[in-house]
């Protein structure tokens, strides 16, 4: 089975710039999370999407939305970009459980490197 | 809210040495626990986890134990391999949010040959 593919894998853009990031998740999962990981904050959570909706968000400037297709690949976006916002961006897919209380584990890509400049 | 503190890296051991990756965790309930490892240049991988007290993950030789009395998860492993080398990131999930996951800081783990 296929893991989590992202693409593109390395991006380079300018301060003020927007930015597209790609998600393919695992086949049959279908829920899918994002994450931005750098040096100084670490791992921090996004937001995720599962059936087209954002179901959760982190604590992150309106500059960074998402939104999940109906093949529940994902895109995020980021606008008006700052040099802080260089960061490997990490997706992660999982089973969505039918109810809360469950615990599926996620499935992370190998993450697109962006780098603003 | 949610947190993880992981033991401060980098640690350095020698081919076949013992590992002990300290990791301890603040949550409201019942959270699952996991320990992820990233190598160079590529993006996490699930080592084990735990969703509820005593139970002890293991994979590939490494073990932790989810201990709810001392709110800890400690991965070990009895002899590690220069193949290894890599950073380990604790994690916690709760029932309120299942699928967002809380990371510690990450330890760099580096093994000599």
């Amino acid at each position: 089975k296929a893991g989590v593919t992202q693409t593109p894998r390395y991006l380079i853009k300018t301060r003020g710039q927007q930015v597209t990031l790609s998600c393919s998740p695992i086949s049959g999962h279908r829920s899918v999370s994002w994450y931005q990981q750098t040096p100084g904050q670490g791992l921090q959570f996004l937001f995720e999407y599962f059936s087209e909706t954002q179901r959760n968000k982190g604590n992150f400037p309106g500059r960074f939305s998402g939104r999940q297709f109906s093949n529940s690949r994902s895109e995020m976006n980021v606008s008006t970009l700052e040099l802080g916002d260089s960061a490997l961006y990490l997706c992660a897919s999982s089973l969505a459980p039918p109810q809360l209380g469950s615990s599926y584990e996620q499935y992370f890509g190998p993450g697109t490197r962006l780098t603003v400049t | 809210g949610n947190s993880v503190t992981q033991m401060e890296g980098p640690v350095t051991l020698s081919e076949e040495a013992f590992l002990t990756i300290n990791c301890t965790y603040t949550a409201t309930g019942y959270p699952s626990l996991f320990w992820y490892v990233q190598y160079p240049g590529e993006g996490l991988q699930l080592l084990l986890k735990a969703t509820k007290a005593d139970d002890k993950g293991s994979n590939k030789g490494f073990e932790a134990t989810y201990r709810k009395e001392t709110t800890s998860f400690h991965l070990e492993k009895g002899s590690v391999q220069v193949s290894d080398s890599a950073v380990y990131f604790c994690a916690l999930s709760d029932r309120g949010s299942a699928r967002q996951l809380t990371f510690g800081s990450g330890t760099q783990l580096t093994v000599l040959p």
